[in-house]
């Protein structure tokens, strides 16, 4: 069955970069089709997609964050990654990965969100 | 990009009670997505494509609309359906999500 876990650095002080790393099994990014998605739930706007990246390493992102954010994987290893750079403390919130689908426009497999807070 | 507005933002049902929650469309979609949230928990995916339920969704629940209209429907209210309800539509880039309904049990 899919599974998702995201992990990060907990606290971060604004002007750094975010760093998060999605585990997940069930699926992999080896596989036509599959890709992992971001999502991040603030006070200040709710939930929020982020971007995603696929199995043939093509990347959609957000166009209001896109040029602060950075996606990658490692297929071998299941994992996916997340970069976020200049935080403020807009950014503080949970953070969820997502596996996604190509043709699907719903997120069916979320992970357990990790939270993520920008303080100084 | 497509602002979804839902109402109510909070309401109260009795365990029976009948409940059905809205989410405009700021533009017209061609479908939408419906999750459930607990608290402390990530969001689950309820209805997909508007009205199919996701695997394991008990069938009180139900989605309509079309266009900018959509709603949410609990037939029966039952305790374990207190939580928060959020829409979501990828119609068009980027995919947005309401601001949330929250539940509770009266």
């Amino acid at each position: 069955q899919v599974s998702l876990k995201e992990s990060g650095p907990g606290i971060l002080q604004p002007f750094q970069t975010l760093s998060l790393t999605c585990s997940f099994s069930g699926f992999s990014l080896g596989t036509s089709n599959m890709g992992v998605g971001w999502i991040r739930q603030t006070s200040g706007k709710g939930l929020e997609y982020l971007a995603t990246i696929w199995w043939d390493d093509d990347k959609y992102f957000n166009p209001s964050l896109n040029s602060r954010l950075t996606v990658s994987k490692d297929t071998s290893n299941n994992q996916a990654f997340l970069k976020i750079t200049s935080v403020d403390t807009a950014d503080t919130g949970t953070y969820y990965c997502t596996q996604r689908l190509t043709g699907s426009s719903g997120f069916d497999y979320w992970g357990q969100g990790v939270m993520v807070t920008v303080s100084s | 990009e497509i602002v979804l507005t839902q109402s109510p933002t909070t309401t109260a049902a009795s365990p029976g009670e009948k409940v059905t929650i809205t989410c405009l469309a700021s533009s017209s979609v061609s479908n939408m997505y419906w999750y459930q949230q607990k608290s402390g928990a990530s969001p689950k995916l309820l209805i997909y494509s508007t009205s199919s339920l996701a695997s394991g969704v008990p069938d009180r629940f139900s989605g309509s609309g079309s266009g900018t209209s959509y709603s949410l429907t609990i037939n029966t209210m039952e305790a374990e359906d207190a939580a928060t309800y959020y829409c979501q539509q990828w119609s068009s880039n980027p995919p947005t999500f309401g601001a949330g309904t929250k539940l509770e049990l009266k």
